[in-house]
């Protein structure tokens, strides 16, 4: 089966820009996940898609951070405006059902604010 | 909320020797608890999961062993091969739909030809 497709890969901005990262989950996959993994660190949940409902979004910065999952399917994921303290690996995953299961995830966007 | 302790942050052994990563949690309540590996440029990979009412769980040459007494829960690679460096993370999960998996800092593993 295709794996989690993001893109784009790499992504250099000024700060104050804004930017969007988009992730399509392997078919068939019911939720869908974007993590921010910093540098030397283990990747933390922003939000959490159920279908194209969000059921996690707790750690999501909403005054800068977006995210949306069109049709339950693709999702896209903004950042408006940008700091120097968000560069980091932006990971999407999915996974079959919600609960105790592996995801699996796309190879990321990693994102430069300057 | 859940909190999950890794060590050690970097590990170095020679090929053929066995590697051992240690985690433990904070929440008693959480019940799975999955294995990453993290090659350079690419997105975390599940290698091995343990559930909470299984001790020891093994797949060819790694194993992950649990101790829900003592919330501590480890990785061992035996018989380590070259392509076996790169980043290994630990996490911990509680029961029931849409809960969140909570990471460790990573390991990196370096072995030596």
């Amino acid at each position: 089966e295709a794996g989690v497709a993001q893109s784009p890969r790499y992504k250099i901005i000024e700060k104050r820009q804004s930017v969007a990262f988009w992730c399509n989950p392997i078919s068939g996959h019911a939720t869908l996940y974007w993590y921010q993994q910093i540098l030397g660190q283990g990747p933390k949940l922003l939000i959490q898609f159920q279908n194209n409902g969000v059921v996690d979004d707790s750690q999501l910065p909403k005054d800068r951070f977006s995210a949306e999952r069109l049709k339950g399917v693709d999702s896209t994921l903004k950042i408006q405006p940008a700091k120097l303290e968000d560069s980091a690996v932006y990971l999407c995953a999915s996974s079959l059902v919600s609960g105790n299961y592996g995801y699996t995830f796309g190879s990321g966007t990693r994102l430069t604010v300057v | 909320g859940e909190n999950v302790e890794q060590h050690p942050s970097t590990l170095s052994v020679q090929e053929g020797d066995s590697a051992v990563i240690k985690c433990t949690y904070s929440d008693s309540a959480s019940n799975y608890f999955p294995w990453y590996k993290q090659e350079l440029g690419k997105g975390p990979q599940l290698i091995i999961d343990i559930r909470s009412n299984v001790g020891e769980k093994k797949d060819q040459r790694i194993a992950v062993t649990l101790n829900k007494t003592a919330k501590h829960f480890s990785l061992h690679i035996t018989e380590t091969q070259p392509e076996d460096s790169a980043v290994y993370f630990c996490a911990a999960s509680g029961s029931g739909g849409y809960q969140k998996v909570t990471f460790g800092i990573g390991t990196k593993l370096q072995v030596i030809p």
